[in-house]
């Protein structure tokens, strides 16, 4: 079956900007979870998505928000951009139960200039 | 809280030597393990991970990695790496069972040379 697909794979936004990326987990699975991965912080746990609640947050300001929709498909969207959010955005898709392997897409690289 | 650390943050290894990457762990409650790796430009792949059960677990290519609560580590070893093995690898906790949400450690390079 089709993987955990992320668009767009690469964007370059400016400064001040806004940003939406898109996530489109494994059929049938209900989870999606959205991590940052820089150089500096590693990888870094943003939320988790489960059935269009979220259900865990990470330590991120308000300008990271996430949603996700009733197929399960989810968006992160960050607003007034910052050189700092330069990064590898990873979304992860499960089954949402314990015992459940979590799947990564391959990313969206983010660059803020 | 949950927190992951990885003892080194580059491995270089000859190819067919013996490797351990090391992992430790802090967590109040019960935890699941797993080591994931990322090849260049790709994202996450797991590679083990430890639910419950026997305290070694293996992977289908040659890893394995041994649970130890005592120590709060979950090494990961394989008795001779390859060329292709040469990535990053990621120990990361999963606090009560939710794998939405895994803690990462800040990972280790892995430099398997010729």
């Amino acid at each position: 079956k089709a993987g955990v697909t992320q668009t767009p794979r690469y964007l370059i936004k400016t400064r001040g900007q806004q940003v939406t990326l898109s996530c489109s987990p494994i059929s049938g699975h209900r989870s999606v979870s959205w991590y940052q991965q820089t150089p500096g912080q590693g990888l870094q746990f943003l939320f988790e998505y489960f059935s269009e609640t979220q259900r865990n947050k990470g330590n991120f300001p308000g300008r990271f928000s996430g949603r996700q929709f009733s197929n399960s498909r989810s968006e992160m969207n960050v607003s007034t951009l910052e050189l700092g959010d330069s990064a590898l955005y990873l979304c992860a898709s499960g089954g949402g139960t314990p015992n459940t392997e979590a799947f990564f897409g391959q990313g969206t690289r983010l660059t803020v200039v | 809280a949950q927190s992951v650390t990885q003892l080194d943050s580059q491995v270089p290894v000859f190819e067919e030597a013996p490797v351990e990457l090391r992992c430790n762990y802090s967590s109040s409650v019960s935890v699941y393990l797993f080591w994931y790796v990322q090849y260049p430009n790709q994202g996450l792949q797991l590679l083990l991970k430890y639910l419950s059960g026997s305290t070694l677990v293996e992977s289908i290519n040659g890893f394995e990695a041994e649970f130890n609560k005592s120590q709060t580590s979950f090494h990961l070893r394989k008795p001779s790496v390859h060329i292709s093995d040469t990535a990053e690898y990621f120990c990361a906790v999963s606090p009560s069972g939710n794998t939405g949400k895994l803690i990462f450690g800040q990972g280790t390079t892995l430099q398997v040379k010729p």
